[in-house]
Parts: C-alpha cells; structure tokens; sequence
C-alpha cells in the first residue's frame, strides 16, 4: 500500500545553518505531496505542497521538490530560526480515494 | 474564517468506558476526516466522510470505534469499550472537496488518556 518515509529526529540545528529533512515515499500512480508543520501548542498546518513531478512547493523559505524518479520529496530551508522548532511531518494524498497518509514527523529544535 | 472546532480538548477515562468526541468542519466543507495520532507517530487515518457518506473506514477498528455525520456538517466519534490503546490525540480534519491536490485544515484535537 501507499506510504510515506521521512527521516528521524530529532534534528538539531543552531540558528542559520542549512536544513534539510528527507522524506520518501511509496506510491500507485501520481499523488499530490505536502509537507505539514505543527508548532508547539498549535495544530497541524499546511506549510508546502507540489501535485506533480518536478513542481517545487515553497512557503515561508521552506522548498520542496517531487522527484518521480526517486519517490522524494525533501524539505529544505536555507537558514532556519528558533521560531522554526516544530514537528515536520510529509504526507502524500493518493489518486484512489483521495487518502491523506502521513509518516512519522520529524522535530526539529533550532537554539539561538 | 473559524477553523475546525472539536471538543472536548482532554479527556481522562478508565479502560471499557466509552467516550465520544465532537467535531465542526469549516463551513461548506464536504470532506471530513478522523485521525488518530500516537505519541511519536504520524496521524492515522480513521474514517473519512463525503458530505454523509463513509468514503473509507478501513482502518476504524469497528468493533469499538463508531462515527457518523449526520446532515453532513459537524461528526461525532465514539469508542466503546476504550482500551489502553486508544490512548493518543484524536484529530478532527476537513477540506472543501476532498480533492487530491486539496490541502487539510486541522483542529486542536482531544487528547485521550486511558487508565
């Protein structure tokens, strides 16, 4: 069946490095990928998202691109900030029943 | 615009007790969803509603878990008898049309203890 993989936490960064969070998954056909982010205290919230191959997601710094040829979709930012210390999670919604499946999330802790 | 609103925020039960969660959408969204989500893991997929009707259950353990929406607006989820195991955050999602480009909204979610 269809699912998703994404790297495991925590990940550590010190303000301004560079991050990257890989995420892969494993689907039928062509699904839509998202990555969502969940601040401490908040719900999950949309942060990006690509519907097909090759299209880049970017919201807030954060860049993702859909590699058909590798089933990834890895986040990056170039320069993060304390107010980027969330839980990450990648998601893919597949083109049956429109199903929104989630891996595992990510925390990323970023210190002054 | 108000978000999904679900309630109660916590809940605290004994094991073979039941108990019912609620959720409003975001008006005028059709698709509904519940999500069960484990301490350390990503959000499950329980059931999923099209305006009234179920479009997948296949995860919803249905000998204990039940969800309806009726009128096809806000949801209600229930477990009976709870087990140790169904302790875990329960996320109450909707979007417009339940596309597969569609983004989701989220609620707050009910943390569910179970003693």
């Amino acid at each position: 069946g269809n699912s998703v993989t994404q790297m495991e936490g925590p990940v550590t960064l010190s303000e301004e490095a560079f991050l990257t969070i890989n995420c892969t998954y494993t689907a039928t056909g062509y699904p839509s990928l998202f990555w969502y982010v969940q601040y401490p205290g908040e719900g999950l919230q949309l942060l990006l998202k690509a519907t097909k191959a090759d299209d880049k997601g970017s919201n807030k710094g954060f860049e993702a691109t859909y590699r058909k040829e590798t089933t990834s979709f890895h986040l990056e930012k170039g320069s993060v900030q304390v107010s980027d210390s969330a839980v990450y999670f990648c998601a893919l919604s597949d083109t049956g029943g429109f199903k929104t499946i989630f891996g595992a999330g990510t925390r990323l802790f970023v210190k002054a | 615009e108000a978000g999904v609103a679900q309630s109660p925020r916590y809940k605290i039960i004994e094991k073979r007790q039941s108990v019912a969660f609620w959720c409003n959408p975001i008006s005028g969204h059709a698709t509904l969803y519940w999500y069960q989500q484990i301490l350390g893991q990503g959000p499950k997929l329980l059931i999923q509603f099209q305006n009234n009707g179920v479009v997948d259950d296949s995860q919803l353990p249905k000998d204990r878990f039940s969800a309806e929406r009726l009128k096809g607006v806000d949801s209600t989820l229930k477990i009976q008898p709870a087990k140790l195991e169904d302790s875990a955050v329960y996320l109450c999602a909707s979007s417009f049309m339940g596309q597969r480009n569609e983004k989701l909204f989220f609620g707050s979610g009910t943390q569910l203890s179970v003693l």
